[in-house]
């Protein structure tokens, strides 16, 4: 089976523009989270989405919206790009919501480098 | 919300030695994961317990669930340097609430 999917794996953007980053999850799984990973903060999580609506959201502006499709594939976008946005992003796919359905497995990432 | 502590935050130890890394909430999870991640790639999950006092072996690594799952240990026996990661432990409650992860702890095994 294969596993968790995102492109691009590398981006370079500037300040001000507008990006869309991309996720496909393991086949079967309907659950997919986006988290945000940066040496100083850690890893954050910015949303999930489950069977096409989103089901918790995490304390980021609304410069970072998300969505899934039917599917199951996810995006994420970023608008009005900022220099602390560059971090690694991060999709984890899981087979449901709660317990052990809830485990999360994730893709290699996106580096997103804004200048 | 609901928060994972981890410790220590940063490990260094000589190859060959053991250790053991703490993963600690005030809340009851369903099921608990272990992750290893190595920098620049995603996560990558090691094992996943879900029963109150349960202990699994994964090769040197035995992860232990704690009866009233709350917390959950992570131990490494004899460190090797393919061992060097950032370790994170990640909590799944029922219903719609969210995975919470851990601070993470970084280990380097020197050689």
């Amino acid at each position: 089976k294969a596993g968790v999917t995102q492109t691009p794996r590398y981006l370079i953007k500037t300040r001000g523009q507008q990006v869309t980053l991309s996720c496909s999850p393991i086949s079967g799984h309907r659950s997919v989270s986006w988290y945000q990973q940066t040496p100083g903060q850690g890893l954050q999580f910015l949303f999930e989405y489950f069977s096409e609506t989103q089901r918790n959201k995490g304390n980021f502006p609304g410069r970072f919206s998300g969505r899934q499709f039917s599917n199951s594939r996810s995006e994420m976008n970023v608008s009005t790009l900022e220099l602390g946005d560059s971090a690694l992003y991060l999709c984890a796919s899981s087979l449901a919501l709660g317990g052990a359905d809830h485990t999360q497995y994730f893709g290699p990432g996106t580096r997103l480098t804004v200048l | 919300t609901q928060l994972l502590e981890q410790s220590p935050q940063f490990l260094s130890i000589q190859e060959g030695e053991n250790l053991t890394v703490y993963c600690n909430s005030s809340s009851v999870f369903s099921s608990l994961q272990w992750y290893r991640q190595e920098p620049g790639e995603g996560p990558v999950l090691l094992v996943t317990v879900v029963t109150g006092g349960e202990v699994k072996k994964l090769k040197r690594l035995t992860f232990q669930f704690g009866d009233a799952r709350k917390d959950s240990s992570l131990h490494i026996t004899a460190a090797q340097p393919g061992d060097t990661g950032l370790y994170l432990c990640a909590g799944a409650e029922g219903g719609y609430q969210k995975v919470t992860f851990g601070t993470g702890t970084k280990l380097q095994v020197i050689p």
